[in-house]
């Protein structure tokens, strides 16, 4: 069974530019969330989404968006980078309901603002 | 809001030792507790999870225990090896705010030395 893939594994981006990173579930899962990472912060909570539809945000700007297609793959895209920015995202799916699995993590998108 | 705590920071030990990490919560009102293990620059790798109304769960020489009531965790290594040596992460998935997001905890960093 294949887990979560996140891709690009690696980005390097300049200040003021915008990225869009990529997460495929397990399948079978429709409950994809993005997570961010940094030494500082730790793992913050970005957004969760659901069957297509956004159930859940945390704090972060307006420059951070997703979204779900109807095979549950998401992107999650930000805009005007800033160099706060560089970070580890890490995706995670679950399949809600089914007897509380858990969430599976991917290997995660390194992002670099330069 | 939830917040999660990890005790220690940092550990480093002896191989073969027995060691316990802790991990504890603020709101009780929890569907389930998640031990991660992170080696550097890598995603999370789940260990163990513990519904709310467990006790412990067991995997190989990892125990995990949970205590809703006090809002503690504990992840129990028997005889330590230096492959054990990563970040250890708690997460919870709480009832309020939304149901469907982890909220984490700052990480043990343990080091097995030879």
């Amino acid at each position: 069974k294949a887990g979560v893939t996140q891709t690009p594994r690696y980005l390097i981006k300049t200040r003021g530019q915008q990225v869009t990173l990529s997460c495929s579930p397990i399948s079978g899962h429709r409950s994809v969330s993005w997570y961010q990472q940094t030494p500082g912060q730790g793992l913050q909570f970005l957004f969760e989404y659901f069957s297509e539809t956004q159930r859940n945000k945390g704090n972060f700007p307006g420059r951070f968006s997703g979204r779900q297609f109807s095979n549950s793959r998401s992107e999650m895209n930000v805009s005007t980078l800033e160099l706060g920015d560089s970070a580890l995202y890490l995706c995670a799916s679950s399949q809600p309901g089914q007897g509380e699995l858990g969430y599976t993590f991917g290997s995660g998108t390194r992002l670099t603002v330069v | 809001k939830q917040e999660v705590t990890q005790i220690p920071a940092a550990l480093s030990v002896p191989e073969g030792e027995n060691l316990v990490l802790n991990c504890s919560f603020t709101d009780s009102a929890i569907y389930n507790l998640q031990w991660f293990r992170q080696d550097p620059g890598k995603g999370l790798t789940s260990l163990l999870l513990i519904q709310s109304s467990q006790r412990e769960q067991t995997s190989g020489r990892l125990n995990a225990s949970l205590d809703k009531s006090s809002g503690r965790s504990t992840l129990y290594i028997a005889a330590s090896q230096p492959g054990d040596s990563a970040t250890y992460l708690c997460a919870v998935r709480g009832i309020t705010g939304g149901g469907n997001k982890l909220t984490f905890g700052t990480g043990t960093q343990l080091k097995v030395e030879l």
